[in-house]
């Protein structure tokens, strides 16, 4: 039950696009095509963003999507803006458990 | 309104005990699995337990096994964790989660912060 990788930080002036990678291994990520992605900002609970690698819940901007090659999953984040600054989580299912990433903060310069 | 409201944090002593509640609405409760998720402040999400949507099927992370135990109370619509024999490193704000669809954390609870400490 190790964490998934994600980088601690991750930054993009508005407008730019940045992508936030989330490695896990074969018995995590790459077993299984349930890696979601959460947004969390300052004092609040976690937001879903992406859930099945690549589906976004309605009312989530399709400015943000979801990948994954292999062991690594990817957030990707297109025009970005201020709002978007934010903590980000990945997660995933591993078998009988649930591992999450560190989380990356991310930096609208 | 869809929501998950915990209860039941404090502060307690290292070996103490605790049950958090989470009281949900406003969704058909016994239909989804349910999950605690815990988050040290500053520290990122760490998945706790989770239990299936009929109680049958419970799961704990190896930091929490033999301590911990999920439940829940269908009738009542309520998620349960009993806390048993708890650690400095048990202090974090638990929240409780639904799995929506496909593994992915739809609702959230507020969360309710447990402190460990002499």
């Amino acid at each position: 039950q190790s964490a998934l990788t994600q980088p601690p930080s991750a930054s993009g002036s508005p407008g730019q696009s940045v992508t936030i990678s989330c490695t896990g291994t074969s018995s995590d990520v790459g077993a299984y095509n349930y890696v979601s992605w959460y947004q969390q900002n300052p004092g609040e609970a976690p937001k879903l963003m992406i859930y099945e690698v690549t589906k976004r819940p309605s009312g989530v901007p399709d400015r943000f999507s979801g990948s994954k090659s292999g062991n690594t999953a990817s957030l990707t984040v297109s025009g970005l803006q201020a709002e978007d600054e934010a903590d980000y989580y990945c997660s995933s299912y591993a078998g009988a458990s649930v591992v999450f990433g560190g989380g990356t903060k991310l930096t609208v310069l | 309104e869809v929501q998950l409201v915990e209860s039941g944090g404090g502060l307690v002593q290292p070996g103490g005990s605790l049950r958090l509640s989470c009281a949900a609405s406003g969704f058909t409760f016994s239909s989804y699995w349910m999950y605690w998720v815990r988050q040290t402040p500053g520290k990122g999400l760490v998945w706790v337990s989770r239990i299936k949507y009929d109680g049958t099927i419970t799961h704990y992370a190896d930091s929490v096994k033999g301590r911990f135990t999920i439940s829940r109370d269908n009738a009542e619509n309520t998620l349960y964790l009993q806390m048993n024999s708890l650690r400095d490193e048990d202090t974090a704000v638990y929240f409780c989660t639904r799995d929506g669809r496909g593994l992915g954390f739809d609702i959230w609870g507020q969360g309710t912060m447990v402190t460990v400490s002499s």
